[in-house]
Formats: C-alpha cells, structure tokens, sequence
C-alpha cells in the first residue's frame, strides 16, 4: 500500500533554534513528489515546500528546507530559526501520480515553538 | 485575487438533512478534490473530478454526492446517508500543467456539525 507515515505527534522548539520533523513514505513508483503543508490554527493548509522524487537536490525555501533519502524513502522537514508563526500542524504529503494525482497525507505533527 | 473560495465556513446541520458546501476557484485549474479531516488525522479524499462532466469516488464517498457543471466549481453535498459527518471539509485544485509541481492548492475550509 501506499502510505506516509509521520511517527512525531508533537515537537516542541524554542524560538530561534533548528527542529527536524520527520516523514517516512511507501511506494514502488520511480516518479512522485513529496510535499509538506502547515496548518496553523486557521485551518487553511499552506504549502511549505514540495520536492521532486526525480531530483537529487534538496529543496530549500527560505528557512525551510528537507532532506530527502528516495533509497530509505525518508523526506524530513528542517526549520531553521524558528519563529512564534512557525507553531502549527505540519502534515507530509505524497503524490504518486497515476489517475487520481490525489495527495496520501500522514496524520501530522503539532510543532509548538516556545518564547 | 485569485484562490478557492469554500462556503460557508461554518454549518450546523440537523439529523436527516442533506447540505452542501460550495467550492469555488478562479485559478482556472482542471482538476478540483473534497477531502475531509477528522481530529488527529490526516486528510482523506471524499471525491475528485479531473474535468468538467466528470468525477470519482476517492477513498471515503459512502453518504456523500458531487457534481461538477462548471470548471470554477465543485459543490460537495453532505447526504443523511453519511453516518457521521461532523468534521472539517477542504476542496483543494490543480492545475493541468507539470510545472506546479502537481501541486495540490487549498481552500480555507468549512466546519460542519450536525445538531
């Protein structure tokens, strides 16, 4: 089956250090693409930064950045200088294509940065 | 300003009634989707149409209708046959070109609780 499994329910930071959150997938496809959304309290899922499974570099956005290991099928989120804002549900996401392009989410890992 | 316009936020629905939240893009994306969230889990997808005149069932349609007349949207109707249907609702699109990334873009979402 193809899964996205987040095994960090909550994480906690303190306002201007580095945190890793973690994101392991399943899939027998060579091509998709990975994606990590926050949600803050609003509700309204944002996206942080998306990563091509065809592309050996790793994506960087500004202080978001991932590490991406397709032979360990692994994808992790690293925040740096974390801000106040920053405190949200951060959920992994996966598209392995085929008719749907649908996204397989993970159940999400609250972050919670501290003053 | 371009984006997806879900309606209404908020809907509070009485035992046996049928109701529908409204979806609306001006993105001129193809492909349109419902998901739904429950707390402490991910998104699931309700239904998804990739063109106008046609959709699919995603992985949890059962008590759930779509229709999509229009490409701008993609109203989900929340039938008396959904056993239980108090959750968070998103509709999300896509654009048909690879350069997005298959990127999938989100509305602001709307609650619905049944009373």
């Amino acid at each position: 089956a193809q899964t996205v499994t987040q095994s960090q329910p909550e994480m906690s930071v303190q306002e201007a250090e580095t945190v890793t959150l973690s994101c392991t997938y399943d899939t027998s496809e060579n091509n998709y693409y990975l994606f990590w959304y926050k949600q803050p309290p609003s509700r309204q899922m944002i996206l942080v930064i998306r990563q091509e499974a065809y592309k050996q570099q790793n994506a960087t956005e500004n202080r978001f950045s991932v590490n991406f290991q397709k032979a360990a099928k692994s994808f992790s989120l690293k925040i740096s200088d974390s801000q106040l804002g920053d405190t949200a549900m951060y959920f992994c996401a996966a598209n392995y294509g085929g008719a749907t392009n649908k996204l397989i989410f993970g159940t999400g890992t609250l972050l919670a940065v501290q003053p | 300003d371009g984006g997806i316009t879900q309606s209404p936020k908020y809907l509070f629905r009485k035992e046996g009634q049928n109701v529908t939240l409204s979806c609306e893009q001006n993105l001129n994306h193809d492909a349109m989707y419902w998901y739904r969230q429950d707390p402490g889990q991910g998104l699931r997808l309700i239904y998804y149409s990739q063109i106008v005149n046609d959709f699919q069932k995603g992985d949890i349609a059962e008590g759930y209708s779509v229709s999509r007349e229009k490409k701008e949207s993609f109203p989900l109707t929340v039938t008396s046959a959904q056993k239980n249907p108090t959750a968070f609702y998103l509709c999300a699109s896509r654009p048909r070109d690879r350069g997005s990334g298959n990127t999938i873009y989100f509305g602001e979402g709307s609650w619905l609780t049944v009373v």
